[in-house]
């Protein structure tokens, strides 16, 4: 079983829709989370830290479930600039010394 | 505050030859990770380093080795270069204490041929 889990998608919608992506993790010693984005052939850029009290930055929610070893990532009034691969990263630590575990990334294309 | 800036940004390589590629951090990073990622899956952890030492390494074999300077910036080194060591590979500096924050480059695409 993989570490991090994500549905590979891709997801396609049209503009102002919500979408929500999914991720589980089977590390239960993980200790901190985020979404990342990956545009087509760039770098992957942190989008959000993931809290269990769940967070919310504009049109972009996350939340984490511990006891389910799930987050999630909601993205409200979708963008076409929105269009790109969800990275899912959880990693063991709160220090910047531990690596970083991706999962394999959700590709969304948002439509007009 | 300058980022993290690799290079090269491209690179063409035949098997069994050698690469290097290289890697500044962050202005007040300490720390450079490498992941190399392959097409179609999420970064992969190759190893890190801190104080010029390698404090942490992912399932890669030895033949990907690195280096870091007093400056902390990086080297990676693959030797006896396999097809399917075609990827992007991509350095991250971060900061050993305090917030979590790590900051990645642009990477290098590398195709072995």
């Amino acid at each position: 079983r993989k570490e991090v889990e994500q549905d590979p998608g891709p997801f396609n919608v049209p503009e102002g829709a919500t979408v929500a992506f999914n991720c589980t993790y089977s590390n239960s010693a993980s200790q901190s989370f985020f979404w990342y984005r990956q545009d087509c052939r760039k770098e992957p850029k942190l989008l959000m830290s993931v809290y269990s009290s769940g967070n919310e930055d504009g049109r972009f929610t996350a939340q984490l479930n511990r006891a389910s070893q799930y987050i999630s990532l909601l993205i409200r009034d979708s963008k076409l600039s929105d269009s790109a691969t969800y990275l899912c990263v959880v990693t063991a630590s709160s220090s910047g010394n531990t690596p970083l575990v991706f999962g394999k990334g959700t590709r969304l294309s948002v439509i007009a | 505050e300058t980022g993290v800036t690799q290079s090269p940004t491209h690179l063409i390589k035949t098997r069994g030859q050698q690469v290097t590629l290289r890697c500044s951090s962050q202005s007040g990073h300490n720390t450079v990770s490498w992941y190399q990622q392959a097409l179609g899956q999420g970064p992969q952890f190759i190893f890190q380093y801190y104080r010029e030492e390698e404090n942490g390494r992912g399932n890669f074999p030895p033949r990907f080795s690195g280096l870091q300077f007093p400056n902390y910036s990086s080297e990676l080194n693959v030797n006896a270069l396999e097809l399917d060591d075609s990827a992007l590979y991509l350095c991250a500096s971060s900061l050993v204490q305090g917030a979590m924050g790590y900051t990645f480059g642009s990477g290098t695409r590398l195709t072995v041929v």
